[in-house]
Order: structure tokens, then sequence, then C-alpha cells
């Protein structure tokens, strides 16, 4: 089963309205990542935050990581059309290394 | 610097076919891994290759393989195709093996290759 899930599977907000997604994993994890997919395209990585930090931002990005509640959230900031995409969470699990990727949330601003 | 490349990319074959995807990583960079991405499944874990050397493996069936050459160019095959293997199969380079030192090395994905088997 997926080890990380995403919530909600799907959001459609107003440009310059903040959208907040989440990332739920089951297993101990070394970081989470979040990574955005412009339809049917590769990924681009947007933050990683470590199993020791609690918040972390990046421009109108900011991340938190709760591990004792083994969730994490992304909040985007005054959203814009181009932040139409998908976001996915990815664990990187600290028994194997393995990087696990979430469902993803699929982001829609509306102009 | 040029971005992960992957050929080709879209493709279509027949059931019980085999195919052969290509990525070349950026350059520098030694690590190459492999996801399958469907509607259904998301993103799946097939492989991670580090100095031509296979490191970590999904659960795929072995009709899956792959390689890594001495340029750090990978190849991933599917024998026997099944309608199921239709996808997108993207590629990610980085400099080392995301996953170690906590997977603190950023992964740089490809545009992948959309795969459909009739």
């Amino acid at each position: 089963s997926q080890q990380g899930e995403e919530d909600p599977q799907a959001l459609s907000i107003q440009e310059g309205e903040n959208a907040t997604m989440n990332c739920s994993y089951k297993t101990s994890i070394n970081n989470l990542q979040w990574y955005r997919q412009n339809s049917g395209r590769g990924l681009v990585h947007l933050i990683l935050i470590r199993s020791n930090e609690r918040e972390k931002h990046s421009g109108r990005l900011r991340v938190t990581l709760d591990t004792s509640k083994k969730s994490s959230s992304l909040l985007i900031t005054a959203s814009r059309a181009a932040d139409t995409a998908s976001y996915f969470c990815a664990t990187v699990l600290n028994r194997d290394d393995k990087i696990i990727f979430g469902k993803g949330t699929r982001l829609h601003i509306l102009p | 610097k040029a971005g992960v490349t992957q050929t080709p990319r879209y493709l279509i074959k027949t059931r019980g076919q085999q195919v052969t995807l290509s990525c070349s990583p950026i350059s520098g960079h030694r690590s190459v891994s492999w996801y399958q991405q469907t509607p259904g499944q998301g993103l799946q874990f097939l492989f991670e290759y580090f100095s031509e050397t296979q490191r970590n493996k999904g659960n795929f069936p072995g009709r899956f393989s792959g390689r890594q050459f001495s340029n750090s160019r990978s190849e991933m095959n599917v024998s026997t195709l099944e309608l199921g293997d239709s996808a997108l199969y993207l590629c990610a380079s980085s400099l080392e093996l995301p996953g170690l030192a906590g997977g603190t090395d950023t992964q740089y994905f490809g545009p992948g290759t959309r795969l459909t088997v009739l």
C-alpha cells in the first residue's frame, strides 16, 4: 500500500486564496519531500523537510511536519493560476532508504 | 545544464511485445531512478541505479528490468507487455543516491515516456 496519502484528493480554490494539502504516512521516515507535477509532465521538487525539522519555508510555500502524528502539510499562499498542478508528498523510509510517493492532490486555481 | 531526457516520449505497443526506454541523466549525476505512474496506482518505484549497480528495487514482476551504463545513462526494459503496463514511465536523476544521508539529495525528473499497450 502507499506510504504517503495526500488529502484532499482534489482541491479547487479562487486565485489569491491559500491552498493547504496534507500528507499522512505510516512508517518512520528520514525526511519528507513535496513535488509538483503539471499535467502529464515530470515532477518538480519543491521542498524537503527533515525528520528533525518542524517547519520550512520557500517563497510562497510553507511545509510543516509532525512526526508524532506522521503527517505533513503544504501551504501555498496567495495562489496563482500557474499553481494548478498535482502535488505529491514523498517519504524516504529510514529502514531501506526507498522513496515512496503518495497519490497526490490535484489543485485547480480558478480565475 | 541540460535536464533529464527520456526517449522516446510516446510509444504504442501491443500485448506480448517488449519495449526499451532510455533515460539520460543530468551531466555529473550518478544516480538514476525509475517510476511508473498510472491513474489508479499513482507513482510506483521501479528501480534505482548508482554507478551501474541496482541499489533498490520496487515490487514489480521480473518482466521489468533495467541497467545503467558507465556514462550513467539508463535503460529499462519491459518484456511480454500487458495492458496494465500502459503508464507514464518517469526517470529521475540525482548526484548521489537520493535515499542516502536521509534523502537530502534532490531528484530531477525527466518528462516521461508515455507507453500505451494495445
